[in-house]
């Protein structure tokens, strides 16, 4: 089955430790993504790829790190510079081109500092 | 600036239409969607329409656009207890990848 998938659903981390959230695609999109979502609010971009070895920062880019290796990977980290890291992660991938241009998201990680 | 907004919330009774209304602020979005999100999952495409649109219409659900007004609504017919999600606007313009996205439309369907 093709889609997106993402480890782990949960995570707990320490304050201080960096975290790195697995995405991965076996859809053959060029395009992946990062969101966060915060309870009561939408989904705001942390950073975005294009294409393989190239990303560019979305929104909320700061304490955050990506790198796409691979077309088919795009992990994020979560560093220790994130003030407040506790939130829901959505990964998503999409063909680059015209028209709708969809979205495919994956199931997403609740990451929770303790 | 690139600002989306809905409404928090909408209880409908099962059987009834739900109207869940977005208004966005940038004139040259070119693409707008509606997402549905069910507890703890990742987001799902319902549908999207075109800027040069007015109406979309896909089985039970049917999206309109007021370009004039920045507007944007989604109709749910025959609303069930399975559409109980949040519904999230989003935009999107022809020169960019990015999505922007509204805070979500909490709905429930009472039985």
């Amino acid at each position: 089955d093709g889609g997106i998938t993402q480890s782990p659903k949960y995570l707990f981390r320490k304050e201080g430790q960096n975290v790195t959230l697995s995405c991965e695609q076996n859809l053959n999109h060029d395009a992946m993504y990062w969101y966060r979502q915060d309870p009561g609010q939408g989904l705001r971009l942390i950073y975005y790829s294009q294409i393989v070895n190239d990303f560019q920062k979305g929104d909320i880019a700061e304490g955050y790190s990506v790198s796409r290796e691979k077309k088919e990977s795009f992990p994020l980290t979560v560093t220790s510079a994130q003030k407040n890291p506790t939130a829901f992660y959505l990964c998503a991938s999409s063909v680059l081109g015209q028209g709708g241009d969809e979205q495919f998201f994956g199931p997403g990680t609740r990451l929770t500092v303790l | 600036g690139e600002d989306v907004e809905q409404s928090l919330f909408l209880s409908v009774r099962e059987g009834d239409s739900s109207v869940i209304n977005c208004t966005y602020t940038d004139s040259s979005s070119t693409y707008l969607y509606w997402y549905k999100q069910e507890p703890g999952a990742g987001l799902q495409l319902l549908t999207y329409i075109f800027s040069n649109m007015d109406m979309k219409q896909d089985q039970r659900l049917t999206v309109l656009l007021n370009k004039k007004d920045k507007h944007l609504s989604l109709r749910i017919a025959d609303t069930q207890t399975g559409d109980s999600a949040i519904y999230f606007c989003a935009e999107r313009m022809d020169s960019s990848y990015k999505l922007i996205f509204g805070s979500g439309t909490r709905l429930l369907v009472r039985p």
